[in-house]
């Protein structure tokens, strides 16, 4: 079994100051991990994925997260957000291994990134 | 570079009706998968298909058919629309299984039922 939690529905930052949105996980298995975003009215977009090597990892548009799995915890975080990064944030996981690839998906984080 | 491609992108739908939504990716993936998006609640998986011609139910199954004749069509089947199926759908596709593979997904299909 497996399961995800974001800690945080919402995120309220300033441009130019950093962003951390939270992610705990569960699974049975070595999980693969994924952060993806979500504009409004738009599908769900990659922003990176950790599959077992680099516990940090680096994603697209200055995102990063660390694996960590004494705490079992992979948060997301960016030095310093832009207005354009406001959208919801989704943790993922799924097993390391085969069975159709099947996602659990967090509750999502709404990022609000304010002037 | 199209990716993945539903259609229609809104529909409004009377109870007890019925309709397709359609699903269509361009990247050769064996896998896809249809998800329904409520609010606050994540993604849902309904059904997935590991190939054409092979499908198998996800964790909301109920109200919902698939069928996968083709790699690149993937439809979902509402036969008798509820007001619980009033939701914002997803397709995604992905290359072989294994969990290390990302999805990438459509932009969605927003369904309301009245």
């Amino acid at each position: 079994a497996q399961s995800v939690t974001q800690l945080d529905s919402h995120v309220s930052v300033s441009e130019g100051t950093p962003v951390l949105l939270r992610c705990n996980y569960s699974s049975s298995y070595s999980p693969s991990l994924f952060w993806y975003v979500q504009h409004p009215n738009k599908g769900l977009q990659l922003l990176l994925k950790y599959t077992s090597a680099a516990t940090l990892v680096k994603g697209i548009n200055g995102f990063e997260a660390e694996f960590k799995k004494s705490e079992t915890s992979f948060h997301l975080t960016k030095p310093s957000a832009h207005m354009s990064d406001a959208a919801e944030y989704f943790c993922v996981v799924s097993p390391f291994t085969g069975g159709g690839n099947k996602l659990t998906f967090g509750t999502g984080t709404q990022l609000k990134v304010e002037l | 570079n199209a990716g993945v491609t539903q259609t229609p992108k809104f529909r409004i739908l009377k109870i007890g009706q019925s309709m397709t939504l359609q699903c269509t990716q361009d990247m050769n993936h064996n896998y896809m998968y249809w998800y329904r998006q409520d609010p606050g609640m994540g993604l849902k998986l309904i059904y997935y298909s590991v190939g054409a011609g092979i499908t198998d139910k996800g964790e909301v199954p109920n109200g919902y058919n698939v069928s996968r004749s083709t790699t690149e069509d993937f439809p979902l089947r509402l036969e008798l629309a509820a007001p619980s199926q009033t939701s914002v759908y997803f397709c995604a596709s992905s290359t072989a299984g294994g969990g290390n593979q990302p999805q990438h997904f459509g932009d969605g299909t927003r369904l309301s039922i009245l």
